[in-house]
């Protein structure tokens, strides 16, 4: 079957510090990958989307960036974070074609000081 | 403005019917979904829709489609206290991305 997983779970950095949030999905090839942002009471924003190994879409313009190293892999990165980066992270995946829609991982709490 | 929008809060009774609403703009819309966010968590799917569709029901859950107003609806029957959550209504358009538009979601309480 397969699984989505993310880490950390939570995280706290100071600004200006960098970040590197890792998802890896088991159990099924060439997947989509997406990140989204979760602000505190807010919906869901699509920050990142990748079709395959080093195709990457932004949605938004923004600190942050992110790569598809491997099938399986998506990086979330920020080089400095800003007080603005803090929220909620989530990874998901999808086979093409969204009819059966995400899979999300279980989200990390990012909080910036 | 929002492509799928939702009101913010939604408080029940224990017992009683929720029902959710949700709107989006895209008439091209093929699946509409509607995931829950429990506190701390990732999103889960509770249940999708394809657009020919008026009607779909599993269990305790009624998701009705009116295409002609771009009208979606979640309806909980007998609403227990573990259905506290935040609720996404989502649409996907047919493209090489195969991207999902999310709602802002709606909070709902359950009042005993």
């Amino acid at each position: 079957s397969q699984t989505i997983h993310q880490w950390p779970a939570t995280l706290v950095q100071p600004v200006g510090s960098p970040l590197s949030l890792e998802c890896t999905v088991e159990g099924t090839s060439n997947p989509n990958l997406y990140w989204y942002r979760q602000a505190a009471g807010r919906g869901l924003q699509l920050l990142f989307y990748s079709v395959g190994i080093g195709q990457i879409s932004s949605e938004v313009p923004q600190n942050l960036s992110a790569s598809r190293p491997q099938d399986r892999q998506f990086i979330l990165s920020s080089k400095k974070l800003l007080l603005s980066d803090s929220g909620f992270y989530l990874c998901a995946w999808s086979t093409t074609g969204t009819y059966y829609g995400y899979t999300f991982g279980s989200g990390t709490r990012l909080t910036v000081v | 403005g929002e492509d799928v929008e939702q009101s913010l809060f939604l408080s029940v009774r224990e017992g009683d019917s929720s029902v959710i609403n949700c709107t989006y703009t895209d008439s091209s819309s093929t699946y509409l979904y509607w995931y829950k966010q429990e506190p701390g968590a990732g999103l889960q799917l509770l249940t999708y829709i394809f657009s020919n569709m008026d009607m779909k029901q599993d269990q305790r859950l009624t998701v009705l489609l009116n295409k002609k107003d771009k009208h979606l609806s979640l309806r909980i029957a007998d609403t227990q206290t573990g259905d506290s959550a935040i609720y996404f209504c989502a649409e996907s358009r047919y493209s090489s991305a195969s991207k999902i538009i999310f709602g802002s979601g709606t909070r709902l309480s359950i009042r005993p």
